[in-house]
């Protein structure tokens, strides 16, 4: 799978858009990107996931550079419930997901 | 909505027991994994298992765990000779031959192996 980078931390008020960047420059062509999020010791969250256009759904949006070396998950109106550790995961489907230490999302009031 | 269920939700046991990990991943689903984490520490995978055997398993998943799909329905992870070590969160996920690596994860079993 291959690598990805993220900010440990990021801050949002609440209300506003949070943007979680990563980069993922070793992305081959038949990798996804998956963003997953874990709540306080909960189970992790998957959250989106997309090949190389743009996804929304109910949760978030995923926006994908032209040359896929990397994303930002754009949470639209953020909530305190959102705070999080937000997970950015290249691989291929049905095998296990990697985790790495992802970004702690702070949503303030 | 349907979602994944692990029984018991905090077990505790003694050094050198074995215990049982229970999970019933969402009917109809064929991919199940388990992942566990240690307090503070980044979630990692264990197993996947896949039509009836074991597709991948992780350097930790060694001859003291096995896994076991014995009705169709559950899903259960065994430890058989407990170490303080094993001591961690586990998590049950199960994914849909359709939706394409996107796992559904249950709340985790708690385990404190004193």
């Amino acid at each position: 799978d291959a690598k990805t980078t993220q900010p440990p931390s990021m801050d949002c008020a609440e209300g506003r858009a949070a943007n979680l960047p990563c980069n993922h420059s070793t992305i081959s062509g038949n990798e996804y990107v998956y963003w997953y999020r874990q709540i306080h010791s909960q189970g992790p969250q998957y959250i989106i996931h997309g090949l190389k256009n743009n996804e929304t759904n109910e949760m978030a949006s995923l926006i994908i550079t032209e040359d896929r070396k990397s994303s930002t998950l754009i949470l639209p109106h953020a909530t305190l419930r959102d705070t999080a550790v937000y997970y950015c995961i290249v691989t291929g489907g049905y095998q296990k997901v990697t985790f790495g230490t992802g970004t702690k999302l702070q949503v303030i009031p | 909505e349907p979602e994944v269920t692990q029984t018991p939700s905090h077990q505790v046991t003694q050094m050198g027991q074995e215990v049982i990990l229970r999970c019933v991943p969402i009917s109809n689903h064929l991919y199940f994994y388990w992942y566990r984490q240690i307090l503070g520490q980044k979630v990692e995978f264990l197993v996947s298992f896949y039509n009836n055997e074991i597709s991948e398993k992780s350097e930790i998943f060694d001859d003291q765990f096995s896994v076991e799909r014995p009705d169709g329905s559950n899903f259960t992870l065994k430890i058989r000779s407990t170490k303080l070590e094993d001591s961690a969160m586990y998590f049950c996920a199960s994914e849909d031959w359709s939706s394409y690596n996107e796992q559904f994860f249950g709340p985790g079993t708690r385990l404190t192996v004193l």
